[in-house]
């Protein structure tokens, strides 16, 4: 089971405004490690999309906006379009793993 | 610009060894701060975080994995190796390479991806 909890799956309609969660616990996001998101698009390679859990990487558009909060991030992209539809991952890092980084198990989003 | 190019095969056997070349184009391994990672997402389940090799040949690997899996780079050709022995159906998969931000552990440059199946 992955150590940081999504929602398997969130829909929203174009122009809508939708939230992905990425729950963690004390030994990750609430240990203060910062949490990135990682848009997947089908039959491509991941693209970073949020890191250092609010900003952007050159070229990514201002609709997509992230945030941390106590053991949790969300992923928030507001004015929905079509090629948004795509699986959202977070990442983040974990003290009391012997790997230390940890993704949650994905979200995917489906426009409607 | 930076950009990584995977290379390795599609399909090998249970028991045999599986190794993946990346090629860097636009950075330098030698670089300071250049750390090189590998990530695996098998069918249907989340990233998985395998291996890095760093500019200063510091390694790590993924603990479960650790007794088989190898990570090195040759800095004349500008690639990193990953080779995973005694492969198993388990190991099926898309395999990645990417480079890590510099100012943070976000993985910021993707290779391609390379779908493994492992299958007799």
């Amino acid at each position: 089971q992955p150590v940081l909890t999504q929602p398997p799956s969130v829909s929203g309609a174009p122009g809508q405004r939708v939230t992905i969660s990425c729950t963690g616990n004390t030994s990750n996001i609430g240990a203060g490690y910062d949490v990135h998101w990682y848009q997947h698009l089908p039959g491509m390679a991941p693209k970073l999309l949020i890191y250092l859990n609010e900003d952007r990487p050159s070229g990514v558009p201002d609709r997509f906006s992230g945030s941390k909060s106590g053991t949790s991030a969300s992923l928030t992209i507001t004015g929905l379009q079509a090629d948004d539809e795509a699986y959202y991952y977070c990442q983040s890092y974990d003290i009391s793993l012997s790997d230390h980084v940890v993704f949650g198990g994905g979200t995917r989003l489906t426009v409607l | 610009q930076v950009t990584l190019k995977q290379s390795g095969p599609a399909l090998v056997k249970p028991t045999q060894t599986l190794t993946l070349t990346c090629t860097f184009s636009g950075l330098s391994l030698k670089a300071f701060a250049t750390r090189a990672t590998w990530i695996r997402q098998p069918p249907g389940k989340a990233l998985e975080w395998l291996a890095r090799i760093d500019w200063d040949d510091d390694k790590f690997y993924r603990s479960s994995l650790k007794t088989r899996l190898t990570v090195s780079k040759d800095t004349s050709k500008n690639q990193v190796v990953l080779t995973l022995t005694n492969v198993d159906p388990a190991d099926t998969g898309t395999y990645y390479c990417v480079r890590m931000r510099q100012d943070s552990d976000a993985y910021d440059v993707w290779g391609q991806g390379t779908l493994v199946t492992v299958s007799s």
